[in-house]
């Protein structure tokens, strides 16, 4: 019973890079959604989809996109990576209704 | 407009004294509620929430929360405190029925001394 899974757990990046946080659940959840973590701010909501091939912007979209191919996965890009995006990222997946949601282990990254 | 905040960013408190976290939220229908913990590296935590019925909820862990509708407030309790207990908690609102959308309070960084 995997979850959800994100790789990698740790990434550093120069800026200007661009790299793919990868999120993947085996729960046949429709709703998807990327967070970020910073001290002091809680978890503020980046993207989210609530099925394949629907996707919108949730509270800090900028710097990020987002795709929804397949129910399992829902990778976060990061175009041009900028030190303000260093943070501590989670992807979260929920069937939806009044259930709750359900968070990966999260991905912690550092931009130089 | 719409928010839900956690008053507090430290509670500290003995082993087996009563623990309480504070949540408050302001939304226009009736939100669905949630409480999440987090502890250090790791993912969040599911541990309650509230759709509708019964005011007091109980979840994992020992904790449950109370749903006050007049005080739009959503706290969280444990009678008897753990060491293990301390971790940082979330409060989470989704503001209807027909929004997937979680809104988090800040966080409230419980520490629980022997």
């Amino acid at each position: 019973n995997a979850g959800v899974t994100q790789t990698p757990k740790f990434q550093v990046l120069k800026t200007g890079q661009s790299m793919t946080l990868q999120c993947a659940q085996d729960m046949n959840h429709e709703y998807m959604s990327w967070y970020r973590q910073d001290p002091g701010m809680g978890l503020r909501l980046i993207h989210y989809s609530v099925g394949a091939g629907i996707t919108d912007q949730g509270e800090v979209p900028n710097g990020y996109n987002v795709s929804r191919s397949t129910t399992e996965d829902f990778p976060l890009r990061l175009l041009s990576a900028a030190p303000s995006q260093t943070s501590v990222y989670f992807c979260a997946s929920s069937p939806g209704g009044g259930t709750e949601a359900f968070f990966g282990q999260g991905t912690r990254l550092t931009v130089v | 407009a719409q928010s839900v905040a956690q008053p507090e960013d430290q509670v500290n408190v003995a082993e087996g004294n009563p623990l309480t976290v504070k949540c408050t939220y302001s939304v226009s229908g009736n939100p669905y509620l949630f409480w999440y913990v987090q502890y250090p590296n790791r993912g969040l935590q599911f541990l309650l929430k509230y759709i509708t019925g019964d005011n007091l909820v109980k979840g994992s862990y020992g904790f449950e929360a109370e749903f006050n509708k007049s005080q739009t407030s959503f706290h969280l309790k444990k009678p008897s405190a753990l060491v293990s207990d301390s971790a940082l908690y979330f409060c989470a609102v989704r503001f209807s029925s027909n929004d997937y959308k979680l809104s988090f309070g800040a966080g409230t960084t419980v520490t629980v001394r022997a």
